[in-house]
């Protein structure tokens, strides 16, 4: 199957850094690209969609300014998380879509300190 | 929008039993129902998917069915192994032009050696 490369794989930071975590499709390009959340034995909480070139649509209850999406091509999307509060650590999952088929990253897990 | 509802959220077998999961969903426009397996850590893996069009799909020991009339559709595992343990995700969305994939709560299969 095709293969969705999320980087880094764990990061600690120190309350009100930023953090920013890479998600690349490395052999397809994605027409899409979605964030997810996810909290310990919970399943997967969507927190915004990307279309390459375009803002993100953030999902209700979801900070726009402090979840930063960038978009820049057909195969990279960026999520920043600003100003790091502990309650934002958790685990982050983002999907890099076809039109026909939806796949997954191996996931960040994000512990802010 | 799409609600997807999943059972049970935790699922013990023995080695060699059949295990199968259900979902639901809402969205009548919904017709791509994939099923992803998670393990500890990592991303979601895409492990078998059905469409609309078809009522049934197999590949080796795994099978999904669909009833669109009746909304649900469901994940059969055969012969159960120990590294079948998981937690598995059923999903719905609209196949249209991207993949906003809503997921089930997950099921936390343990196969008991």
């Amino acid at each position: 199957g095709a293969v969705v490369s999320q980087h880094p794989s764990r990061v600690i930071c120190k309350s009100g850094t930023s953090v920013k975590i890479e998600c690349r499709s490395l052999d397809f390009q994605a027409t899409t690209m979605f964030w997810y959340r996810q909290f310990p034995k919970q399943s997967l909480m969507l927190m915004a969609t990307s279309n390459e070139g375009s803002k993100a649509t953030y999902e209700q209850g979801v900070e726009k300014d402090k979840f930063l999406i960038n978009h820049a091509s057909l195969t990279l999307s960026t999520l920043t998380v600003t100003s790091a509060h502990p309650e934002d650590s958790s685990f982050y999952i983002c999907s890099a879509a076809t039109r026909t088929e939806a796949f997954f990253g191996q996931g960040t897990r994000l512990t802010v300190v | 929008g799409e609600n997807v509802e999943q059972h049970p959220s935790t699922l013990s077998v023995q080695e060699g039993d059949s295990a199968v999961i259900k979902c639901t969903y809402s969205d009548s426009a919904s017709n791509y129902f994939p099923w992803y397996k998670q393990e500890l850590g990592k991303g979601p893996q895409l492990i078998i998917d059905i469409r609309s069009n078809v009522g049934e799909k197999k590949d080796q020991r795994i099978a999904v069915t669909l009833n669109k009339t009746a909304k649900h559709f469901s994940l059969h595992i055969t012969e159960t192994q120990p590294e079948d343990s998981a937690v598995y995700f059923c999903a719905a969305s609209w196949a249209g032009g991207y993949q906003k994939v809503t997921f089930g709560i997950g099921t936390k299969l343990q196969v008991i050696p």
